[in-house]
Order: structure tokens, then C-alpha cells, then sequence
């Protein structure tokens, strides 16, 4: 089946700095991909979704200066937290939709882990 | 707004043992419901959907039935498995967001001993 990978799968950083996260659809390409976050021990909350070639679409309440989202190809989304603090520590999890077979067909990262110390 | 609700975690049963994992939601109309299951250290997987009322949704052993009297989607299994150890996510998409966007539950946790 179609495999997401995410980069990095763990990640620890100071506070004030950035930090990149990508999201790779290895086997097919993905006109469209979901970034997720996700609490210890809640559901995963859609933050944006984001279009192969144009700017993403953020759910209410998400900072779209604090989280940069680019889809450069239809194969990479990357998820820039801009001058990260403890609160943005999280468990980021990307999701790749196919271009055909409908919204169901969504393909799930394993999750990064981002701790800000 | 939509919203999905799953029992707690963790469940731990013994191998060959009934499962029942409740979900119930809140959604605007009509929505499609899921169950994905993510098995330790890889991305969710879509284990079952119903799109209508009175739907059963079934995999790999797993049932679930879109029931719009009680608004419920329970996940059920009559002989878990060790290899069903999993976080198992109940979600939605609803017609209000062009069912695009799923809503997921908190996800439960499944522990099955041999």
C-alpha cells in the first residue's frame, strides 16, 4: 500500500529556535496533505491542509506565522514551527491524500515527536 | 461542531477474548464514520468505514455498524489477537466540511497477552 514517511521522527530543540518537519509520500503522488497535532492522550486536531502549489488552508485558531507550511511537490510538505516554545511541544502527524479514490484514501506518517526545552 | 468520544485506554484482554471499543459522535447531517488502527511505530491505518445509516463496516475480523438512533460506531471483534495490539482511532467526516477533514476520537489502546 501507499507509504508517508515523516522527518525527523523525534526532535528536541531549544526555545526561540525553528524547527522543519517533512512529510514524504514515497510510492504515489499527493495533490493534497494534512498536518495533525496531537495532545497526550486526545485526538489528533486537523491544523491545516495543504495544496500541492498553493498556500494552505488553516483551521481556525491555528497561527499561520507560527506554523509554515509549504508543498513544493506532490510528493513533500514541510511544517516549519517558527521560534518554537514549550507549549508547541507536541506529536505532529502528516497524512497524504491520493489523487484519486476519494477523501477516505488518506495515507498517515508515523508522527513526529517535537519536545521544546 | 463535530465531535467523536472513545472509551479510555488501555483495554487489555487475553488472547481469543470479545472486544468492544465504544465511540459515540456529534455531527451536523449526515456523516461517514472510520475506525484506523495504529500498530506501534507506524502511521494509521484505515481498518473500516460506513457511509450511511445501518452500514456495517468489517476487516480483518473487526465489525462496526453506523447506528444514527444512538449515534454510536462501537468497533467489535469475537477473538482479539496478540498481533491486534494497537491504538485504535474512531473518526468522522462530516458533510459540513466537505468530508475532507476528519475528526478523530482520543483513541484506546489495546493490549492483548498471550
Amino acid at each position: 500500500g501507499a507509504v508517508v514517511s515523516q522527518h525527523p521522527s523525534w526532535v528536541i530543540c531549544k526555545s526561540g529556535t525553528s524547527v522543519k518537519i517533512e512529510c514524504r509520500s514515497l510510492d504515489f503522488q499527493a495533490t493534497t496533505m494534512f498536518w495533525y497535532r496531537q495532545f497526550p492522550k486526545q485526538s489528533l486536531m486537523l491544523m491545516a491542509t495543504s495544496n500541492e502549489g498553493s498556500k494552505a488552508t488553516y483551521e481556525q485558531g491555528v497561527e499561520k506565522d507560527k506554523f509554515l507550511i509549504n508543498h513544493a511537490s506532490l510528493t513533500l510538505s514541510t511544517l516549519t514551527v517558527t521560534s518554537a516554545h514549550p507549549e508547541d511541544s507536541s506529536f505532529y502527524i502528516c497524512s497524504a491524500r491520493a489523487g484519486t479514490g476519494g477523501w477516505e484514501t488518506q495515507y498517515f506518517g508515523p508522527g513526529t515527536r517535537l519536545l521544546v526545552l | 461542531g463535530n465531535s467523536v468520544t472513545q472509551m479510555e485506554g488501555p483495554v487489555t484482554l487475553s488472547e481469543e477474548a470479545f472486544l468492544t471499543i465504544n465511540c459515540t459522535y456529534t455531527a451536523t447531517g449526515y456523516p461517514s464514520l472510520f475506525w484506523y488502527v495504529q500498530y506501534p511505530g507506524e502511521g494509521l491505518q484505515l481498518l473500516l468505514k460506513a457511509t450511511k445509516a445501518d452500514d456495517k463496516g468489517s476487516n480483518k475480523g473487526f465489525e462496526a455498524t453506523y447506528r444514527k438512533e444512538t449515534t454510536s460506531f462501537h468497533l467489535e471483534k469475537g477473538s482479539v489477537q496478540v498481533s491486534d495490539s494497537a491504538v485504535y482511532f474512531c473518526a468522522l467526516s462530516g458533510p459540513d466540511t466537505g468530508r475532507r477533514a476528519l475528526t478523530f476520537g482520543s483513541g484506546t489502546r489495546l493490549q492483548v497477552q498471550p
